[in-house]
């Protein structure tokens, strides 16, 4: 079945750091994949998203390629603030029916000044 | 913008007891989910139903019964509460399957 593997944290970081939080991925046929961030006390948001090999998602400085040959999806920044500490969720989903999401089990990241 | 919205936020239980966590999205969207969420289990999975009328059991369906009461709710029951339920819990939907999921703010349950 499908499944999602990632890096287990915590990550601590300096202010200004370079952070990439590796994914990899087990699935059949073409999955779309997901980073999804968790703030303290709150529900999952979408950060970014791919739907097809080689498509880059961005958003808020956070960038994530899906690279079908190592099927990997690992999400960077070049540059964390304090206010990227929260823990992040890789995630895919098969391309078949409405199968639900499947999510790795997340990496906690803290950035301090 | 309301989103996904799920009640209770806090609830303390006594081992036995039963109780319903109940949600609502607002969005029009089809399918709904409740997860449950444990440190260094990630998410999991317990039930979900991928359009009105239909439910199926997740990774971690065992205690737990759901019902799809109408397209925007999506009930969850824990009929005899166990320590081991102690969680938190997320409601989410999304229009289809593999569409982006929206997830509600979370229901901080325990048991004891």
């Amino acid at each position: 079945g499908n499944s999602v593997t990632q890096m287990e944290g915590p990550v601590t970081l300096s202010e200004e750091a370079f952070l990439t939080i590796n994914c990899t991925y087990t699935a059949t046929g073409y999955p779309s994949l997901f980073w999804y961030v968790q703030y303290p006390g709150e529900g999952l948001q979408l950060l970014l998203k791919a739907t097809k090999a080689d498509d880059k998602g961005s958003n808020k400085g956070f960038e994530a390629t899906y690279r079908k040959e190592t099927t990997s999806f690992h999400l960077e920044k070049g540059s964390v603030q304090v206010s990227d500490s929260a823990v992040y969720f890789c995630a895919l989903n098969g391309n078949s029916g409405n199968t639900p999401l499947v999510f790795g089990k997340g990496t906690r990241l803290s950035v301090i000044a | 913008n309301a989103g996904v919205t799920q009640t209770p936020k806090f609830q303390v239980l006594k081992t036995g007891q039963s109780m319903t966590l109940q949600c609502a999205q607002d969005m029009n969207h089809n399918s709904m989910y409740w997860y449950r969420q444990d440190p260094g289990m990630g998410l999991r999975l317990i039930y979900y139903s991928a359009s009105e009328g239909t439910t199926d059991k997740g990774e971690v369906p065992n205690g737990y019964n759901v019902s799809r009461l109408n397209k925007r709710e999506f009930s969850l029951r824990l009929e005899s509460a166990a320590p081991s339920q102690t969680s938190v819990y997320f409601c989410a939907s999304s229009d289809r399957g593999q569409d982006t999921i929206y997830f509600g703010e979370g229901s901080w349950l325990t048991v004891v």
